[in-house]
């Protein structure tokens, strides 16, 4: 039961193709939080799953991004017909509602779109 | 906007040096401050600071909060090669997202 684990741990794809990347949270962790990393940026949130209420979308670049979480566990993120700029390291974090101010990470999905 | 600024970008120093690294945030419901060390990929958890004045201590490194100018600092005392690493700066908005800085980069040489 150890930390949050995310699949695959690389990627690579062609422009125009679709990619699923999954996480694993925390057993027991209500707060689900995904993030995206460029090469030497910070890390820019995407979307956060926070118990049974709607998700905040609020940091999606795109509608060729979208995210679902299965019975409050498992999360996937969608990218629809990929494009370079997709290209990114994407992390998935999970931790407490209401103490949700620790977030614990996984070790990132590499994509790299050709 | 939000925004979580860090300094400086990057760092070279050799070990036992001192180092002090900076976080200063505009954020318009400041709820915590949370640093995270970085090697490779996954954010690793350092501290999270609510409170003015309040020393967080683990080891070698410390953080300390000022929430009236509004900006943090990490120092980590008697560097080692093992602290080469990218130091994130992050904060809650009560949003529960974190806003993260662009993050410094740390060298340390033998």
């Amino acid at each position: 039961g150890a930390g949050v684990s995310q699949s695959p741990s690389n990627k690579v794809t062609e422009k125009g193709k679709d990619v699923e990347l999954r996480c694993d949270p925390i057993s027991g962790h209500t707060a689900l939080y995904w993030y995206r990393q460029s090469l030497g940026q910070g890390l820019e949130f995407l979307i956060y799953f926070q118990g049974n209420s709607a998700p905040d979308k609020s940091g999606l670049p795109s509608d060729r991004f979208s995210a679902e979480r299965t019975g409050g566990s498992v999360s996937t993120l969608t990218i629809q017909r990929t494009q370079q700029e997709d290209s990114a390291v994407y992390l998935c974090a999970s931790g407490w509602t209401g103490a949700a101010d620790t977030q614990y990470f996984g070790p990132g999905t590499r994509l790299t779109v050709l | 906007e939000d925004k979580v600024v860090q300094s400086p970008l990057s760092l070279v120093v050799h070990e036992g040096d001192t180092v002090t690294l900076n976080c200063s945030y505009e954020v318009t419901n400041f709820r915590s401050l949370l640093w995270y060390k970085q090697e490779k990929k996954a954010p690793t958890f350092l501290f999270m600071l609510t409170s003015s004045g309040i020393e967080k201590k683990s080891g070698r490194l410390s953080s300390i909060l000022d929430k009236k100018e509004l900006f943090s600092i990490l120092n980590i005392t008697a560097t080692q090669t093992g602290d080469s690493a990218v130091y994130l700066c992050a904060v809650n908005n009560q949003g529960g997202k974190l806003i993260f800085g662009q993050g410094t980069e740390l060298s340390v040489k033998p």
